[in-house]
């Protein structure tokens, strides 16, 4: 059973560019969500999904991001028009249910760079 | 702000030592979870307490929770220098209105010198 699958694992962009970061849950889960970590910090919360539904946005920037977790295919976390500081790891984790019954299931992470 | 704080941010020990670490979180929950990071790589879920619990054990790990001081501690007992990651307590804030989110701390880099 393959676990949470997040490609690319590097990516770089030029300032201005559009970044676009795939997320396949792990079989079976219908949640996703997507965290940003800043080197040597956290994990931030950025979006929580279900499929064809945004449920919480509420930690992702209002302009320039967004993300959508289609009925067919991954959910992508799109940033449009990066900036410097867009250079972060972005993780997405999965859970079979919503997040206050159990853990997360997290990828290894897109290393998005900014030039 | 940071719901979940662990302390100390840094830790180095040796091999074979019982390491431990604390967190503070501000609200209330309905679980606190201990995951672990090696570098580079993503978070790997070690063990979760729910609220109404005080003390859980899984293998070499002891996580300890007094929701009265708002805080939890998570010991790995005879560390291997494969433990050297660093360690996050995530707590799921518990609102009127349902949860959706983890907050996790800055963490708290383990380091194990053989």
């Amino acid at each position: 059973n393959a676990g949470v699958m997040q490609n690319p694992r590097h990516l770089v962009r030029r300032r201005g560019q559009e970044a676009r970061l795939r997320c396949s849950p792990m079989k079976g889960h219908s949640h996703v969500y997507w965290y940003r970590q800043l080197p040597e910090e956290g994990l931030k919360f950025m979006v929580y999904l279900q499929k064809e539904n945004i449920i919480d946005e509420s930690g992702m920037p209002k302009e320039r991001f967004s993300a959508e977790f289609p009925k067919e295919g991954p959910s992508i976390l799109r940033i449009q028009q990066v900036v410097r500081g867009d250079s972060a790891a972005y993780f997405c984790a999965s859970s079979p249910n919503r997040v206050d019954t159990g853990e997360l299931f997290f990828g290894e992470g897109s290393r998005l760079t900014v030039l | 702000s940071q719901q979940g704080e662990e302390d100390p941010q840094a830790l180095s020990i040796q091999e074979g030592e019982n390491a431990t670490m604390n967190c503070s979180y501000k609200t209330s929950i309905n679980n606190l979870q201990w995951y672990r990071q090696n570098s580079g790589r993503g978070l790997v879920h070690l063990i979760l307490i729910r609220s109404n619990e005080r003390e859980k054990h899984s293998g070499r790990l002891r996580v300890t929770l007094d929701t009265s001081k708002k805080s939890s501690s998570l010991l790995i007992t005879a560390s291997r220098a494969a433990d050297t990651a660093s360690y996050f307590c995530a707590t799921d804030p518990r609102t009127g209105a349902g949860s959706y989110q983890l907050t996790f701390g800055k963490g708290t880099k383990l380091s194990v010198i053989p």
